[in-house]
């Protein structure tokens, strides 16, 4: 069954450095989400992505953040310039467009 | 904006215990409702969804009712399994045509043989 990717599984870095976290959609699929869920807390919105261009973004996706789909497959999340507040689990998402999202097994990132 | 508040957890029960993990929504209009689950160390899965009012949503002994009036959407199993433990979410998508979800903290279900 086709599933949703996401390399690396844990990402530590420090403050100011810049992470790009990296997600495989399912290969027919038109529409990629990111979120993230803050250790103790919601999962949260950060931005979805069809046709080669942000559809929508939250309060949470600020300057610092960008997003990508270099090639045919590959999605990605850039933070800039990290802080100890993004450190968090990741979570790629992808679907067709009116049916359920499928969700990859999340990119913890850890911010010293 | 929309919300979902989730029963608080870590919820520990002795397997063949009856489960029930509260969650209520705050939106405008009418929107889907959604379940997912999180084993340890994978992504979230789906485990139901409802897209209407009194709508029943089931899969793998799960069950979950669509209630309009209370604004909630529990999560019920009669006879849990060991299998069971596991992250629970629940979440809500607008349907004013955006596809985001959003979701409660997460229930974490931790089943004892």
């Amino acid at each position: 069954e086709p599933e949703v990717t996401q390399t690396p599984s844990h990402q530590v870095t420090q403050m100011g450095q810049e992470v790009i976290l990296r997600c495989v959609p399912i290969s027919n699929h038109l529409y990629f989400y990111w979120y993230r869920q803050i250790l103790g807390q919601k999962v949260e919105f950060l931005v979805s992505f069809y046709n080669n261009e942000i559809s929508e973004k939250s309060e949470i996706f600020d300057d610092q953040f960008s997003v990508e789909r270099p090639d045919g497959s590959n999605f990605t999340l850039k933070i800039r310039s990290t802080k100890l507040e993004d450190s968090a689990m990741y979570f790629c998402a992808s679907n067709t467009g009116r049916d359920e999202q499928y969700f990859g097994p999340g990119t913890r990132l850890t911010v010293t | 904006g929309n919300s979902v508040t989730q029963m608080e957890g870590p919820v520990t029960l002795s397997e063949e215990a009856f489960l029930t993990i509260n969650c209520t929504y705050t939106a405008t209009g009418y929107p889907s409702l959604f379940w997912y689950v999180q084993y340890p160390g994978e992504g979230l899965q789906l485990l139901l969804k409802a897209t209407k009012a009194d709508d029943k949503g089931s899969n793998k002994g799960f069950e979950a009712t669509y209630r309009k009036e209370t604004t909630s959407f529990h999560l019920e199993k009669g006879s849990v399994q060991v299998s069971d433990s596991a992250v629970y979410f629940c979440a809500l998508k607008s349907n004013f045509g955006n596809e985001k979800l959003t979701f409660g903290t997460g229930t974490r279900l931790t089943i004892i043989p």
